[in-house]
């Protein structure tokens, strides 16, 4: 199966901050890759999909890229709503899905 | 508008076996596939397996496979996963969630409330 490995495992910003999740994959995916937000208590959403394809509903705050093995997403000024969980996806090597150990940001 | 609604909480003894459900509503069920998805507690999130509405075809993750059955009702836009042989580690949150593919497994675009199966003697 392919490995997804998030990093940071946490982070804290402001409000109204730049945040940078990285998602590195053990091999190349092709683009086939999704961000999932998920709250405290809450089914994860859908986010982006594609690398870069904003989900109907999203906030366009939010977005991503990358390519081979390396993706971002990034929350451009990030609001208090965006406390949560954030998770990369991969479904190039289908069908064994994984998901990245996730990303927990918070707000100072 | 789409909606996936699970079965409610369930307790199993080590060994038994739980079967979570998943109603679909607010779009053409045999177009799409559904994926089952757990989170043990404080963890990250496991991919189960996937389903497809039209066809039946699956797909369930090898560390899973032979413990889990995943089935559709199309009569009553229902999807079902079946997990035997229950252990303690089985404890988590299953989600359903809906595939926009129904060809095969890619993303999750809708997602169920959430089914807490609890493991314990």
């Amino acid at each position: 199966d392919i490995q997804m490995t998030q990093s940071p495992a946490s982070l804290s910003a402001s409000v109204g901050d730049t945040v940078t999740i990285t998602c590195r994959a053990s091999q190349a995916i092709s683009n086939s890759l999704a961000w999932y937000q998920q709250k405290p208590g809450k089914a994860p959403n859908l986010l982006l999909y594609a690398v870069s394809g904003l989900q109907s509903g999203v906030p366009s705050r939010f977005s991503g890229s990358g390519s081979g093995t390396d993706y971002t997403l990034t929350i451009t000024s990030l609001q208090p709503e965006d406390c949560a969980t954030y998770y990369c996806q991969q479904y190039y090597d289908t069908p064994a899905l994984t998901f990245g150990g996730g990303t927990t940001v918070e707000i100072k | 508008q789409v909606q996936l609604v699970q079965s409610g909480a369930e307790v199993r003894k080590p060994g038994a076996s739980v079967k979570v459900s998943c109603q679909a509503s607010g779009y053409a069920f045999t177009n799409y596939g559904i994926h089952w998805v757990r989170q043990a507690p404080g963890q990250g999130l496991e991919w189960m397996g996937w389903i497809s509405a039209y066809n039946g075809n699956t797909n369930y993750a090898q560390r899973i496979q032979g413990r889990v059955t995943m089935t559709t009702d199309t009569s009553t836009n229902t999807a079902y996963m079946d997990l035997r042989g229950l252990k303690s580690d089985d404890t988590a949150v299953y989600f359903c969630a809906r595939d926009p593919s129904r060809l095969g497994p890619t993303i999750f675009d809708y997602w169920g409330q959430g089914t807490l199966v609890t493991v314990s003697s």
